[in-house]
């Protein structure tokens, strides 16, 4: 059974905090990590995927690190804002998709 | 809006009923897949299907629980008989070979049995 870790579970933090979330996974039959994020009442919106180890990406003050000789990645917030309240979700992509059960973040202004 | 839709957006059954959802991928996305999120938990894989073709199934989906995509286009996920374990939100999402089958979620149907 693939085991997709994400921690912490939650999160609350003050606006400009930044903050950072861990998403750990299988080493062995990877193709790509998927990092989502899920505002309230609206549909899953897909942040980033990663296919190389090593790889960074970076979107506004968003950005994610991928490891996967180790099975890890971790998504950086920059100066939070309340908008970024949210559940941040990552996916392992093996031969289908095996998400974690999220960190929800909350920031307070 | 060119996103997936779902509908309805909320239902509430009585335990024993039957219920359907539909779901209308992006235009032109030939595959299609169902997610179950339960509280606390991510979403877990359903079943897909690659134009009409459904190509897998979790063992999640139990007998009462059917899914179609008759022409390629939108699918209904039915259950019957439903369950209070039921209750959840199920997400929908298509893909397609032109962004490397990266998947674009609707925004789920919640359905909760009485």
């Amino acid at each position: 059974i693939l085991n997709v870790e994400q921690s912490p579970q939650s999160l609350h933090v003050q606006e400009g905090d930044s903050t950072n979330f861990t998403c750990s996974f299988p080493s062995s039959n990877f193709y790509a990590l998927h990092w989502y994020r899920w505002e309230t009442a609206k549909s899953p919106e897909a942040l980033f995927v990663m296919t190389l180890n090593g790889d960074e990406k970076k979107k506004g003050r968003i950005s994610a690190t991928l490891n996967t000789k180790e099975g890890y990645s971790y998504l950086y917030i920059k100066g939070s804002q309340p908008e970024d309240s949210a559940t941040y979700l990552c996916a392992f992509e093996g031969n289908k998709l095996v998400f974690g059960a999220g960190t929800i973040l909350r920031v307070k202004s | 809006d060119t996103g997936v839709s779902q509908n309805p957006r909320h239902k509430i059954t009585k335990r024993g009923q039957n219920v359907t959802f539909r779901c209308d991928p992006i235009s032109e996305h030939n595959r299609l897949y169902w997610y179950r999120q339960t509280l606390g938990q991510g979403p877990e894989f359903l079943t897909y299907f690659q134009n009409e073709a459904q190509l897998e199934k979790s063992r999640l989906l139990s007998d009462r629980f059917s899914a179609e995509r008759p022409k390629g286009s939108f699918s209904t996920l039915e259950i019957q008989r439903t369950e209070q374990g039921d209750s959840a939100m199920y997400l929908c999402a298509s893909s397609t070979p032109r962004d490397s089958y990266e998947q674009y979620f609707g925004p789920g149907t919640r359905l909760t049995v009485t």
